[in-house]
């Protein structure tokens, strides 16, 4: 499969506990964007990287939300002391291209986080 | 501010046009996007049309852009069942990357 890879793709935590989620951007893509989209609501923005640099991460929480894309592996967003209102799907991205409107975005299946 | 609208539900009978709006706020958007999220899944880009022309045609979508307005539409000929779906619509945030701001989504439901 050489589409945008995200998992796990149903994820139960507890409040106060921390929640991974991986993405694995498509075969020969090097720019990821993270997205959520909360229940009834569309897709917000959260943060763009590219391999290991944050470009723009002015749509993630000050707090608890952290985003890498590292040279090796997948992108990972993590959400330390997860709290009910995380509760959320949350989408990944990738493009080949960086300029802008000029390329299409490749969405994931997403994962879907609920916290108990 | 920086919010694309559009209405959230539309029901339509199998066999009508089903017409979705959306109304955008950059008016030096280059590309305007339409994104189709079927349940369970995630999104897929649908069409999308230049910020230079009026409309664009493909099989059963049409797109139209009032640049003026900064109104976008998306027109489904002869809906089926399977175009049962949430279509969002989505402008480039920013001067590099696809950094999207996408509406709300409208909910098309088609009844048999």
């Amino acid at each position: 499969n050489a589409g945008v890879m995200q998992n796990p793709r149903h994820l139960v935590r507890r409040r106060g506990q921390e929640a991974r989620l991986r993405c694995s951007p498509m075969k020969g893509h090097s720019h990821v964007y993270w997205y959520r989209q909360l229940p009834e609501e569309g897709l917000k923005f959260m943060v763009y990287l590219q391999k290991e640099n944050i470009i723009d991460e002015s749509g993630m929480p000050k707090e608890r939300f952290s985003a890498e894309f590292p040279k090796e592996g997948p992108s990972i967003l993590r959400i330390q002391q997860v709290v009910r209102g995380d509760s959320a799907a949350y989408f990944c991205a990738s493009s080949l291209s960086s300029g802008r409107g000029t390329g299409e975005l490749f969405f994931g299946e997403g994962s879907r986080l609920t916290v108990l | 501010g920086e919010d694309v609208e559009q209405s959230l539900f539309l029901s339509v009978r199998e066999g009508d046009s089903s017409v979705i709006n959306c109304t955008y706020t950059d008016s030096s958007s280059t590309y305007l996007y339409w994104y189709k999220q079927e349940p369970g899944a995630g999104l897929q880009l649908l069409t999308y049309i230049f910020s230079n022309m009026d409309m664009k045609q493909d099989q059963r979508l049409t797109v139209l852009l009032n640049k003026k307005d900064k109104h976008l539409s998306l027109r489904i000929a002869d809906t089926q069942t399977g175009d049962s779906a949430i279509y969002f619509c989505a402008e480039p945030r920013d001067n590099y990357g696809q950094n999207f701001v996408f509406g709300p989504g409208t909910r098309l439901s088609v009844l048999p």
